[in-house]
């Protein structure tokens, strides 16, 4: 696609629920990064993808949060027993490297309920 | 902890003012220093990657500067217009042990006509 396309742009879904985040990077961005944005605040980075692997994910505040990437392209943001305090914009970015700059999406606002 | 500021918070100008904000950022293990404009329900849009210390890159009547010896980049807007009343976002990459970015919280722009 033209741009970052991230679904669904919305979520609510009840405190202790599983979800998926999905991210569609710009076709031939090698690297692809997750970030959470809450009110007020910059983006905290998550993890980052340097084509199928997690180059570094120690943006992940704990084991419920898990991202995969299996094909290097599309990439999944997966939350487990999800918390009230999880609620945030995820934004997805995807660059041709770590020192090109990226383009985001558009986010997925979570609600966790 | 790796830590990146912003200053100021927020700035208020008349058009055609000329306005600079400052992004500090850690000195040591940097990789990249990034500029972002981030206009309220849009995504981040990318305005300068920037690697080298001395590096000064210029688009249109942004330009933005890099000290990696002491930590700090400035972004400059010469003759600001309301159309620039938007957030500017630094992110520092680098760090020990991987490439996380590291984003500031932001200077919020507002420019008057």
């Amino acid at each position: 696609g033209a741009g970052v396309s991230q679904t669904p742009s919305n979520k609510v879904t009840e405190k202790g629920k599983y979800v998926e985040l999905r991210c569609d990077p710009i076709s031939g961005h090698t690297a692809l990064y997750w970030y959470r944005q809450s009110l007020g605040q910059g983006p905290e980075f998550l993890i980052y993808f340097q084509g199928t692997g997690a180059a570094d994910d120690s943006g992940l505040p704990n084991d419920r949060f898990f991202a995969v990437r299996p094909e290097g392209s599309v990439s999944t943001l997966k939350i487990q027993r999800t918390e009230r305090g999880d609620s945030a914009v995820y934004l997805c970015a995807s660059s041709f490297g770590k020192n090109t700059e990226a383009f985001f999406g558009q986010g997925t606002r979570l609600t966790v309920v | 902890i790796l830590n990146v500021e912003q200053s100021p918070q927020s700035l208020h100008v008349q058009e055609g003012d000329s306005t600079n904000f400052t992004c500090s950022f850690p000195s040591s293990n940097f990789y990249a220093l990034h500029w972002y404009r981030w206009e309220t329900a849009k995504s981040p849009e990318a305005l300068f990657v920037m690697t080298l210390n001395g590096d000064e890159k210029k688009k249109g009547r942004i330009s933005a500067t890099l000290n990696t010896k002491e930590g700090y980049s400035y972004l400059y807007i010469k003759g600001s217009q309301p159309e620039d009343s938007a957030t500017y976002l630094c992110a520092f990459m680098g760090g020990t042990g991987g490439f996380k970015t590291i984003f500031g919280a932001g200077t919020r722009l507002f420019v008057k006509a």
